[in-house]
This record gives structure tokens, C-alpha cells and sequence, in this order.
């Protein structure tokens, strides 16, 4: 069974700080992956996709990736109350037919004032 | 504006009583598909579709039931609902199931089966 793992967290850390998220999976094959941010009660929306090795910047965020180690990351700098969600980490599956992406259990982030 | 559509976004109904939850895109997306989300279990996959008149099973879908007549619309069915199935419901769909392709996500159907 290919999996994603997160810690549930809470990450707790104080506005303007920088809240790093990690992810790892078991699939050596992945080749796409995604952060989507959760807000209590609501769909998940995607805010950061990562393909290649390496760091990504989209703004306030960074996702980086090493296809060596199976490990996936999500900086967030300058938190703000705003961020404190729940972060999802999904990976395409290599030649798993059917699942578009498996997802972690999500990381609870928590920003405070 | 492209979206995944679905209705309704809240529901209370009792044991046994046939539902339907309707699941909607105007993206042409070929893949679709049914999550539910539970406290400390994460997305699970019901169902999902890799076109028109094609459809399978994910990891959990007993009491469930799925149809795809047409690319848009992907309806999810529960037959005679029990209150394990009271959840958060997720309707996705990706343009194609494969690299680079993310799932965009509906509102959500929260379900209560008393």
C-alpha cells in the first residue's frame, strides 16, 4: 500500500514566523506532488504543485522537493493568522490505476496573534 | 468560472431513506471522482470515473453506488444510508489521470444519518 505520511501536528508558531511542513512517501516512482490547504469545514484548495527537484516560490510559500530521500517540504513565511489550517501533502502515484493522488492525513497549523 | 459543482451542501436524512448526492464540472475533465473525510482518517476514495460510462471502486466503497452518463455529472448514490456513513463528502475531478495533474475539489456535502 503506497502512503503518504504527515505529523497531524498542531504546529503552533507565532505570526511572522516561518512554519515548515513536511511530508514523506513511500512510492519511489511519484513524480507529482501538491500541497492543498484545508480550512475547518471546507474543501481543500491547492496551493503549491512541485515536480522537480529542488525549491519552488510561489509567494509567501516555498515547497521543496527530494526525490532521493522521499521527501516533500512546505515553507510558509511570514505566517499569519489567515495560514492556520490544515495542510495536505498529495503524491501522484506511479502506475497506480485508478488514484489520481493519495493523500496525507493533513497537518493542523496554528498561527497565533 | 470553472468549478466542481455539488448539491446539496448539507444534509440530515434517517437510516434507510435513498439519497442522492449530485456532482457537477464545467471543465471537461474526463477523471472524476468520490472522497469522504472522517476525524483522524484523512480523504478516502468511494469511487471514481476515468470517463464516460467507466467507473470503479476505491478503497471504501460499500454502501455506495456511482454513474457517469455523461462527462459532466458524476451523482453519488447511497442506496439505504446507515450513520456510518454520516460524513463530509468531496466531489473531485482532474483533466486527466496521470503527471502533473492536480484533483480541483467541490464545496462538500456534509451527511448526518440519524
Amino acid at each position: 500500500q503506497k502512503e503518504v505520511e504527515q505529523n497531524s501536528g498542531p504546529l503552533s508558531v507565532p505570526e511572522g514566523a516561518i512554519a515548515s511542513l513536511n511530508c514523506t512517501y513511500s512510492d519511489r516512482g511519484s513524480q507529482s506532488f501538491f500541497w492543498y490547504r484545508q480550512y475547518s469545514g471546507k474543501s481543500p484548495e491547492l496551493i503549491m504543485s512541485i515536480y522537480s527537484n529542488g525549491d519552488k516560490e510561489d509567494g509567501r510559500f516555498t515547497a521543496q522537493l527530494n526525490k532521493a530521500s522521499q521527501y516533500v517540504s512546505l515553507l510558509i513565511r511570514d505566517s499569519q493568522p489567515s495560514d492556520s489550517a490544515t495542510y495536505l501533502c498529495a503524491v501522484n502515484p506511479y502506475n497506480q490505476a485508478g488514484t489520481a493522488l493519495i493523500f496525507g492525513k493533513g497537518t493542523t497549523l496554528s498561527v497565533s496573534s | 468560472e470553472a468549478q466542481v459543482t455539488q448539491n446539496p451542501r448539507y444534509l440530515i436524512t434517517v437510516t434507510g431513506k435513498k439519497l442522492t448526492v449530485t456532482c457537477s464540472q464545467n471543465m471537461n475533465h474526463e477523471y472524476m471522482s468520490w472522497y469522504r473525510q472522517d476525524p483522524g482518517l484523512g480523504l478516502r476514495q468511494i469511487y471514481y470515473s476515468m470517463n464516460v460510462e467507466v467507473t470503479d471502486k476505491g478503497d471504501v466503497p460499500e454502501g455506495y453506488k456511482v454513474s457517469r452518463k455523461e462527462k459532466r455529472n458524476f451523482p453519488l448514490i447511497l442506496e439505504s444510508p446507515s450513520p456510518n456513513q454520516t460524513s463530509l463528502y468531496f466531489c473531485a475531478s482532474s483533466s486527466r489521470l496521470g503527471l502533473n495533474s492536480p484533483l480541483h475539489f467541490g464545496n462538500g456535502t456534509r451527511l448526518t444519518v440519524t
